[in-house]
């Protein structure tokens, strides 16, 4: 069964921390996303990776294709990062998502 | 910036009546992916479209949901005698693929919010 698990499900943070939001998923993939939806809002992709590592602006996203296992990391977190981060796995045609994780930025 | 449009983007039917949801995918983009997002739950994959055809609808309930890509126009879902039960958010993505088959980023729409009386 390809299932995709994220954490945590939720995180408050305090401004300018730094974020870890972790996502594994069960068997091999084509390439994995993450996404950001804000409430009420529609879906952003943030980045497909399928090896290594990628990064725009305080967004850094890893991939260890062993571990089955990627990670999101925001730096110097900011209030407007507050949205639902979440992690999607590529199976051929159709994307697996996991549950999402609730990111809140406080001032 | 022609992104991924989908209207209505909100849609009130009452319980029996038939919902029809559009999508309009980049421009260039010839594959189309339509997801629902349930109260509370994640998001799950329904169908995927090539124009005119139906590559994978693994994910649709078996009955009353249909789904289209013509070669003119935009992507449609339907969900026909909607019940309270399909009262989800519903999002619409369209993606490219290289000459070589390779998969490509999927790009998504702003969503259509179905709200069944």
């Amino acid at each position: 069964k390809n299932e995709v698990e994220q954490s945590p499900q939720n995180l408050t943070a305090q401004e300018g921390e730094f974020i870890t939001i972790n996502c594994s998923y069960s068997v091999g993939i084509s390439a994995l996303h993450w996404l950001q939806q804000h409430p009420g809002g529609g879906i952003v992709s943030l980045f497909m990776l399928s090896s290594g590592k990628k990064k725009h602006g305080r967004l850094i996203a890893t991939i260890n294709i062993q571990e089955k296992h990627s990670s999101l990391h925001i730096t110097a977190s900011h209030p407007r990062d507050s949205a639902v981060y979440i992690c999607a796995a590529s199976y051929g045609n159709k994307l697996v998502f996991g549950a999402g994780t609730i990111l809140r930025v406080k001032s | 910036n022609a992104g991924v449009m989908q209207n209505p983007r909100h849609l009130v039917r009452r319980r029996g009546q038939e919902a029809r949801l559009r999508c309009s995918p980049v421009k260039g983009h010839s594959h189309v992916y339509w997801y629902r997002q349930l109260p509370e739950e994640g998001l799950k994959f329904m169908v995927y479209l090539q124009k005119e055809n139906i590559i994978d609808e693994s994910g649709m309930p078996k009955e009353r949901f249909s789904a289209e890509f013509p070669k003119e126009g935009p992507s449609i879902l339907r969900i026909q005698q909607v019940v309270r039960g399909d009262s989800a958010a519903y999002f619409c993505a369209s993606s490219y693929r290289t000459s070589g088959g390779r998969y490509n980023e999927q790009f998504f729409g702003p969503g259509t919010r179905l709200t069944v009386l």
